[in-house]
């Protein structure tokens, strides 16, 4: 079946302007993480939904960053007025559910950003 | 606050080395740890999720082990190939609804 998918792949844009990252689970997938990871860097939290929900959203570092999912299925990242430090790339990760230990994350293969 | 570790950020070896991978942990109450396999400019891929219930999963070649009490993980590769060359992290969750915490992961690469 299809995996974790995620658009646009690559994404140049210039600084000040604003993004919008997609991300499509696995079908069937409750629970849906957004990561990101630059260079060098571990991969850093950024917002868990379960559902259409996001219970967690601590790792949202600043105030341009927002997340949605609608319909229990797609999701998007917003960045407004992107800045050179928001240069990463955004990975996104679905699955099954919560609260079952059994239940490995799916990764799509990310978006690299690239604030010009 | 949870915090993962993963040392050394690189190891290089020959083909067919056996090899341990290491991975530890600050919080010892975790639901689960996944240990995950990152090729270049690509997402990650699950290898192996050990239950806080259980001591031990393999898969082919691999074998990952857990010690709660002590903070610790290892992932074992037997027979180590070119093909197995690639970044390798190990992730805990340390709630029923809550995110995993990666470290920064072990950079592998396996001389033919």
């Amino acid at each position: 079946g299809a995996g974790v998918s995620q658009s646009p792949s690559n994404k140049v844009t210039e600084k000040g302007k604003d993004v919008e990252l997609r991300c499509d689970p696995i079908s069937g997938h409750t629970a849906l993480y957004w990561y990101r990871q630059s260079l060098g860097q571990g991969l850093e939290f950024l917002i868990y939904f379960q559902g259409n929900s996001a219970p967690d959203k601590s790792g949202l570092p600043s105030d341009r960053f927002s997340a949605e999912r609608t319909g229990g299925s797609v999701s998007t990242l917003t960045i407004q007025r992107t800045q050179q430090e928001d240069s990463a790339v955004y990975l996104c990760a679905s699955t099954a559910a919560t609260g079952l230990d059994s239940s490995p994350l799916h990764f799509g293969n990310g978006t690299r950003l690239t604030v010009t | 606050k949870q915090e993962v570790t993963q040392i050394p950020a690189a190891l290089s070896v020959p083909e067919g080395e056996n090899l341990v991978l290491n991975c530890s942990f600050t919080d010892s109450a975790i639901y689960n740890l996944q240990w995950f396999r990152q090729d270049p400019g690509k997402g990650l891929t699950s290898l192996l999720l050990i239950q806080s219930s259980q001591r031990e999963q393999t898969s082919g070649r691999l074998n990952a082990s857990l010690d709660k009490s002590s903070g610790r993980s290892t992932l074992y590769i037997a027979a180590s190939q070119p093909g197995d060359s690639a970044t390798y992290l190990c992730a805990v969750k340390t709630g029923a609804n809550s995110k995993l915490t990666f470290g920064k992961g072990i950079t592998l690469s396996v001389r033919p």
